[in-house]
């Protein structure tokens, strides 16, 4: 089976300026979650997805946001950039439950100037 | 609140064994994961633990699981050098999702 793919790889932004980052999760697995990696606060969980439906929200501001489509795959959008938004942007599917283990992608370095 | 902490550094020769240490917070995590990341890499699923188990081995890795101390270790016999990257210890939040430590890097010296 393919593993997650999550595109594009590495992205350059500007302050105020969005991003949409998209994840296509192993086949089969119907839940999608993102986290956020950074060197100060390593990684942090943003949302999980399940059935086109947030089942799970960590402490980020409204800027991020997220969404699931029929097939599974997610897109996570950040609006308003900031530099400290700069960061790996990982995305992981599962199976199912919540006790199933999650399989993460390459993930999306964001780059914001 | 919860949390899981573990050292920052393991330097070790080649061919001997390594031994990551992690504390986690959340007694009623049900499952307890190891996870691999390389440079420029995501992150890989290595294993993981039930927490009603004491031991689990596969291949050369070994993890410990003491539910009482709330301490998880993961032992990889025979290191590598292409087992230098940095170890991520997770426990499955009160939420369903994962709660890192900030990773142990392990370095492996020929």
């Amino acid at each position: 089976k393919a593993g997650v793919t999550q595109t594009p790889r590495y992205l350059i932004k500007t302050r105020g300026q969005q991003v949409t980052l998209s994840c296509s999760p192993i086949s089969g697995h119907r839940s999608v979650s993102w986290y956020q990696q950074t060197p100060g606060q390593g990684l942090q969980f943003l949302f999980e997805y399940f059935s086109e439906t947030q089942r799970n929200k960590g402490n980020f501001p409204g800027r991020f946001s997220g969404r699931q489509f029929s097939n599974s795959r997610s897109e996570m959008n950040v609006s308003t950039l900031e530099l400290g938004d700069s960061a790996l942007y990982l995305c992981a599917s599962s199976l199912n439950s919540q006790a199933d283990p999650q399989y993460f992608g390459p993930g999306t370095r964001l780059l914001v100037l | 609140g919860e949390d899981v902490e573990q050292s920052l550094f393991l330097s070790v020769r080649e061919g001997d064994s390594s031994v990551i240490n992690c504390t986690y917070t959340d007694s009623s995590s049900t499952y307890l994961y190891w996870y691999k990341q390389e440079p420029g890499a995501g992150l890989q699923l290595l294993t993981y633990i039930f927490s009603n188990m004491d031991m689990k081995q596969d291949q050369r890795l070994t993890v410990l699981l003491n539910k009482k101390d709330k301490h998880l270790s993961l032992r990889i016999a025979d290191t590598q050098t292409g087992d230098s990257a940095i170890y991520f210890c997770a426990e499955r939040g009160s939420q369903g999702n994962l709660i890192f430590g900030k990773g142990t890097k392990l370095s492996v010296k020929p």
